[in-house]
């Protein structure tokens, strides 16, 4: 199956300070990648599709200029958390499609104190 | 708007039982069923992928049916071990958009 890469692992931050995730395909070209994001107990929600020289698609609720997506070449997607709050602490992951199959990262653990 | 119901909530037994987790769906639009397994503050591991014009899949002890007409999927696990224990999710990858609604997930706990 499709390899995805996602750094860093868990991060903890001030509040008001950005945080940079990135999501890397390793085996194969993604034009287009997820991002979810879990809170605890809850179920992976779809924040935005990450979508190669294009802009991103947000969901519903999803404040674009808070969660900053770039996907600049057909192997990495970026996710920055711009002047986070203790709120935005959660479980961040990505995805990509290979077919119809997804695959997904190992996540991310933000914490923002 | 779809959505998607595990059930139960949690599961705990005994080691070498079978057991069976349920999954529950209200659209039946759907390009296919994933079931994942999520171990604690890591990613998701993909398990089984069922097409929808397929009614199950199988790799090793485990077998997953989908029955798309009535919303429902199964994830049958055989033989139950303890490294079995962790979080276990189905997403169902919506017919157009390719976007997964997920469960909440059945958390195993595989007692020795």
């Amino acid at each position: 199956g499709a390899v995805v890469s996602q750094h860093p692992s868990w991060v903890i931050c001030k509040s008001g300070t950005s945080v940079k995730i990135e999501c890397r395909s390793l085996d194969f070209q993604a034009t287009t990648m997820f991002w979810y994001r879990q809170f605890p107990k809850q179920s992976l929600m779809l924040m935005a599709t990450s979508n190669e020289g294009s802009k991103a698609t947000y969901e519903q609720g999803v404040e674009k200029d808070k969660f900053l997506i770039n996907h600049a070449s057909l192997t990495l997607s970026t996710l920055t958390v711009t002047s986070a709050h203790p709120e935005d602490s959660s479980f961040y992951i990505c995805s990509n499609l290979f077919g119809t199959e997804a695959f997904f990262g190992q996540g991310t653990r933000l914490t923002v104190v | 708007k779809q959505e998607v119901t595990q059930i139960p909530a949690a599961l705990s037994v005994p080691e070498g039982e079978n057991l069976v987790l349920n999954c529950s769906f209200t659209d039946s639009a759907i390009y296919n069923l994933q079931w994942f397994r999520q171990d604690p503050g890591k990613g998701l591991t993909s398990l089984l992928l069922i097409q929808s014009s397929q009614r199950e899949q199988t790799s090793g002890r485990l077998n997953a049916s989908l029955d798309k007409s009535s919303g429902r999927s199964t994830l049958y696990i055989a033989a139950s071990q303890p490294g079995d224990s962790a979080t276990y999710l189905c997403a169902v990858c919506e017919a157009g958009s390719y976007q997964l609604t997920f469960g909440k997930g059945t958390k195993l706990s595989v007692i020795p």
